[in-house]
C-alpha cells in the first residue's frame, strides 16, 4: 500500500492569496497523482491529473507540480469559490489511496 | 455528457448486506480501457477507494475490504453493482461511483453520492 501524507490539514487564507498544498508518498509513483476539490455536500471534482495536467474547464490559477514522491498543488490567486477541501490521490497502483485532505478556509 | 448516479438503501442494519447500483450514461463500459469505481467517505472524513471494474471484467478491490466486496457490471443496462456484506456502523458513509476513462487517468466524473447509514 502506498501511504500519503498531505499537508497542511487546515489552511487559513484570504482572497487573492497564493496557497500551496503538499502531498508526499511513501514510495515513488512517477506522475500518477491527481488533485480533487470537494465542497460541502458535493462529490469531489477532478482538478489536475498526471501531477500537472489541468482537467478541462479548470481555471488556470490552479497548477500542480512534482514527480516521484513529492507533489504540490498551487492556487495562484485564491478566489471565493476556491474555499473548499482538497485531496490528492495516487493511481499508480492498487489500492488507490487518497490524502487526508486540506481544508482551505477564509482567514 | 457523462453522468453517474448511485442508488440503494439509505439505512441498513448491522450484519446485513448492502447492494448499491451505479447507473450511468454518456459512455459504454464495453469500450476498451474504461472502468467504473466505487469510493466512500465517512461523515467528516477522507475518501477511501473500494473497488473498480474494467470494460474487460477485470476487477480490483481494496485489500482491507476484499473479503466483503463484490463488484459486477451489466453492460446492456449501463449499470455497475457493488455489494458489501456484514455491514457495521463504521461503514456509515457517502458512497460514490466514478468513471475512469483509461488506465492512465484517474476518475474524472463522479456521481452525486448516496449516504448509507448503518444502524439497528
Amino acid at each position: 500500500v502506498i501511504w500519503m501524507t498531505q499537508s497542511p490539514s487546515l489552511l487559513s487564507a484570504s482572497t487573492g492569496d497564493r496557497v500551496t498544498i503538499s502531498c508526499r508518498m511513501s514510495q515513488g509513483i512517477s506522475s500518477y497523482l491527481a488533485w480533487y476539490q470537494q465542497k460541502p455536500g458535493k462529490a469531489p471534482e477532478l482538478l489536475i491529473y498526471a501531477a500537472s495536467t489541468l482537467q478541462s474547464g479548470v481555471p488556470s490559477r490552479f497548477s500542480g507540480s512534482g514527480s516521484g514522491t513529492d507533489f504540490t498543488l498551487t492556487i495562484s490567486c485564491l478566489q471565493s469559490e476556491d474555499f473548499a477541501t482538497y485531496y490528492c490521490q495516487q493511481y499508480y497502483s492498487f489500492p488507490w489511496t487518497f490524502g487526508q485532505g486540506t481544508k482551505v478556509e477564509i482567514k | 455528457q457523462i453522468t453517474l448516479k448511485e442508488s440503494g438503501p439509505t439505512l441498513v442494519k448491522p450484519t446485513q448486506t448492502l447492494t448499491l447500483t451505479c447507473t450511468f450514461s454518456g459512455f459504454s463500459l464495453s469500450t476498451s480501457g474504461v472502468g467504473v469505481g466505487w469510493i466512500r467517505q465517512p461523515p467528516g472524513k477522507a475518501l477511501e477507494w473500494l473497488a473498480l471494474i474494467y470494460w474487460d471484467d477485470d476487477k480490483r478491490y481494496s485489500p482491507s475490504l476484499k473479503s466483503r466486496l463484490t463488484i459486477t457490471k451489466d453492460t446492456s443496462k449501463n449499470q455497475v453493482v457493488l455489494t458489501m456484506t456484514n455491514m457495521d456502523p463504521v461503514d456509515t458513509a457517502t458512497y460514490y461511483c466514478a468513471h475512469r476513462p483509461s488506465p492512465r487517468v484517474p476518475p474524472d466524473y463522479w456521481g452525486q453520492g448516496t449516504l448509507v447509514t448503518v444502524s439497528s
